[in-house]
């Protein structure tokens, strides 16, 4: 079965270094997610991606936070300067299009833990 | 905005007994309706979805949930619990149609099964 891989698993760093998260979504899916979920709460949108653009970017904190999809397959969100706050499970999904009616397949998730 | 509401944070439910986890929404319109699980170490997965029709959704693992609009509610049930189904679970809601579609999820309520 078909599942969106994410790497790496786990990642410790220090404040003010920069971190990166890989993901892959189910082949032939256009649309692609970045969660973030904090420890005792559900996840929150970072960002949308339809095909290699951004659809949704509005609660990525883009003064630390980036994230790209070049060729519209797999992704990559980056963390400069990593800050305290920044400690979460990060999460991705893909789903085959855009719309809520097509359901979101989420990856196991990279937990970041920032010392 | 849309907003998701999980009154429970912990539930505690003997194996062979019932189960209600509750969902309140706040959406404008009609609302897409989505509850998942999630098992330590793995990724989010989707139980059932509410999009329209009949009220009375039927999902995976035995589960189902009732949509009431009257009470702005998507409670999830499951008539028989097994130990198994012991994880966090999300209520969630979608804005519907195409474009930006993340989902706003609650805060999750952590399902324990005593023996």
């Amino acid at each position: 079965e078909a599942e969106v891989a994410q790497s790496p698993r786990y990642k410790i760093t220090e404040k003010s270094q920069a971190v990166a998260f890989w993901c892959d979504p189910i082949s032939g899916h256009a649309t692609l997610y970045w969660y973030r979920q904090i420890l005792g709460q559900g996840p929150e949108l970072l960002v949308q991606f339809q095909d290699e653009s951004v659809v949704d970017d509005s609660q990525l904190p883009k003064d630390r936070f980036s994230a790209e999809r070049l060729k519209g397959v797999d992704s990559t969100l980056k963390i400069q300067p990593a800050e305290l706050g920044d400690s979460a499970m990060y999460l991705c999904a893909s789903s085959v299009a855009a719309g809520t009616y097509n359901e979101q397949f989420f990856g196991p998730g990279t937990r970041l833990t920032v010392l | 905005a849309q907003s998701v509401t999980q009154p429970d944070i912990h539930i505690t439910v003997s194996e062979g007994a019932s189960l209600e986890l509750r969902c309140n929404y706040s959406y404008g319109a009609t609302p897409y309706l989505f509850w998942y699980v999630q098992s330590p170490g793995q990724g989010l997965q989707l139980l059932l979805k509410y999009f329209s029709g009949d009220t009375l959704v039927q999902g995976i693992k035995g589960f189902e949930a009732e949509f009431k609009r009257s009470q702005s509610s998507f409670n999830l049930r499951k008539p028989s619990v097994h130990w198994s189904d012991a994880a966090e679970y999300f209520c969630a809601v979608g804005r519907g149609g195409g474009g930006a579609d993340g989902l706003t999820f609650g805060k999750g309520t952590h399902l324990i099964i005593q023996p």
